[in-house]
């Protein structure tokens, strides 16, 4: 059972232009969302990260747009750049159990023309 | 400041033979994470520890996963035998509280191990 879904599964982009990838989840247990990034061969890198007492989140050009009513949570990149091409995975965490363990979304594969 | 380090980086075997993998986390980090990331998906949690015990093993498929960290340092994540749908990459990763009450503390994720399963 996926905990988390993420759409698009992957995105082309112009240089530029904005890249926008969406989440939903169901468990409403779950009270801190991070975003990570993944170049191929590395591990996954924490991007930016929201707490659903806000509805927004903007660091440079990521920015992290909550809805929680809706369940869902989506990041913009704005400007994108080639070398923001990589794989990007929504997740989600209960920080009040204390486990701090996360569950992923499936990813999206950015790739963005130069 | 080291990261996570892991080896091997690429592992190739045939079903049933068993193999293991080795993960050393950041200096100081108590809680270290074992995911299972099958192509096209997202890390799934395998298994975390906080120091040498265990926090969390109930997505661990005990019947031929098994994994230790004897002195809460370094781990071990072993299978046998090993099934084709093994096949996947074994990240480590590691957090310097992982029981914290509301306070998230990062997880760095070392590059991984490529398990091919023939």
């Amino acid at each position: 059972q996926q905990q988390v879904k993420q759409s698009p599964q992957s995105l082309i982009v112009q240089k530029g232009g904005i890249s926008i990838i969406n989440c939903a989840y169901e468990n409403t247990a779950f009270d801190y969302f991070p975003w990570y990034q993944q170049f191929p061969g590395k591990g996954p890198a924490l991007l930016i990260a929201i707490r659903p007492d806000v509805s927004e989140k903007k660091e440079g050009r990521f920015t992290i747009s909550f809805n929680k009513s809706a369940k869902q949570f989506s990041l913009h990149i704005m400007d994108s750049q080639p070398g923001d091409s990589a794989t990007y995975f929504c997740a989600a965490t209960r920080l009040l159990t204390g486990a701090n363990n996360l569950f992923f979304g499936t990813g999206t594969r950015l790739t963005v023309i130069p | 400041e080291a990261g996570v380090a892991q080896s091997p980086r690429y592992k190739i075997i045939e079903k049933r033979q068993s193999v293991a993998f080795w993960c050393n986390p950041i200096s100081g980090h108590a809680t270290l994470y074992w995911y299972q990331q099958i192509l096209g998906q997202g890390p799934k949690l395998l298994i975390q520890f906080q120091n040498n015990g265990v926090v969390d093993d109930s997505q661990l498929p005990k019947d031929r996963f098994s994994a230790e960290r004897l002195k809460g340092v370094d781990s071990t994540l072993k299978i046998q035998p090993a099934k084709l749908e093994d096949s996947a990459v074994y990240l480590c990763a590691s957090s310097l509280l992982g029981l914290s009450g509301r306070k998230y503390n990062e997880q760095f994720f070392g590059p991984g191990t490529r398990l091919t399963v023939l």
